[in-house]
C-alpha cells in the first residue's frame, strides 16, 4: 500500500509569490491534515479536510488555504509569501471516521522563502 | 481543555543505556495516545498507540509506553538506546470528543552518545 505522497519535496520562492503544495493520501483515507513545522514554533496545525470539507482549522492567517478533491487528494496554497513562511509543511492522512485512528505522515515539502 | 506536555525538550543518553521520554496529558475522558518519531528532514512515523486496551503498549524498534491514568502519563521507554534512535519524539493526544483533533506535544529531541 503506497504511503502519503507530498510534492514537491523542495522548493524555493521569493517574498510576495504564492505556492501550492500537493498531498496524496493513503488509498481509502478520507481525512487530510496539514501542519507547518519550524525550528522556532515547532509543529503547528493548519487545517484538516474530510470528504472535501474543511473540518478543523488552526490559527493561521487567510493567506493559508487548502482544498480537497473528490479523490481525497489535497492541496494547500500560501499567497503573498513572507520570509517567516519558510518551513517544512507536512501532510497527514487518516481514515477520518475512527476516534482512535492514527495519522500517517508524508515526507514533507520543504519551502524556502528568499 | 485537552493538552499534552512533554516534560523534557532535550534528552541525552549513552548508547546501550535506557531511554525515558516523559509525557503528561490532560483530558476529561480516556483519550487515545500516540508516540511519533521524526528523523531529520523526514515525516513523522508512528512508534506506538494506546486506545484503551492494554495499558502497556509495545511499539516498533523496541520502544514501549505505559498508560497510567492515575498519573495522567504516557512515558516512552526503551531498555537500550541505539545510535539510530537519535531523533525528535512527539507525544500526541486525541480526545474522544468526536472533533477528530490531534494535540501534539512540543517534542523531545533525543541525543545518543557513543
Amino acid at each position: 500500500k503506497a504511503g502519503v505522497t507530498q510534492t514537491p519535496r523542495y522548493l524555493i520562492k521569493t517574498r510576495g509569490q504564492q505556492v501550492t503544495l500537493s498531498c496524496s493520501p493513503i488509498s481509502g483515507h478520507r481525512s487530510v491534515s496539514w501542519y507547518q513545522q519550524t525550528p522556532g514554533q515547532g509543529l503547528q496545525f493548519l487545517f484538516e479536510y474530510f470528504s472535501e470539507t474543511q473540518r478543523n482549522k488552526g490559527n493561521f492567517p487567510g493567506r493559508f488555504s487548502g482544498r480537497q478533491f473528490s479523490n481525497s487528494r489535497s492541496e494547500m496554497n500560501v499567497s503573498t509569501l513572507e520570509l517567516g513562511d519558510s518551513a517544512l509543511y507536512l501532510c497527514a492522512s487518516s481514515i477520518g471516521t475512527e476516534n482512535t485512528g492514527e495519522l500517517f505522515f508524508g515526507e514533507g515539502s520543504r519551502l524556502t522563502v528568499l | 481543555a485537552q493538552s499534552v506536555t512533554q516534560l523534557d525538550s532535550h534528552v541525552s543518553v549513552s548508547e546501550g543505556t535506557p531511554v525515558l521520554l516523559r509525557c503528561n496529558y490532560s483530558s476529561s475522558y480516556s483519550p487515545s495516545l500516540f508516540w511519533y518519531v521524526q528523523h531529520p528532514n523526514k515525516g513523522l512515523q508512528l512508534l506506538l498507540k494506546y486506545t484503551s486496551a492494554a495499558t502497556l503498549v509495545k511499539g516498533i524498534n523496541g520502544f514501549e509506553a505505559e498508560f497510567k491514568k492515575s498519573e495522567t502519563s504516557f512515558h516512552l521507554t526503551k531498555p537500550s538506546a541505539h545510535m539510530s534512535d537519535a531523533a525528535e519524539y512527539f507525544c500526541v493526544v486525541r480526545p474522544p470528543s468526536g472533533t477528530y483533533k490531534y494535540i501534539f506535544g512540543t517534542g523531545t529531541r533525543l541525543k545518543v552518545l557513543a
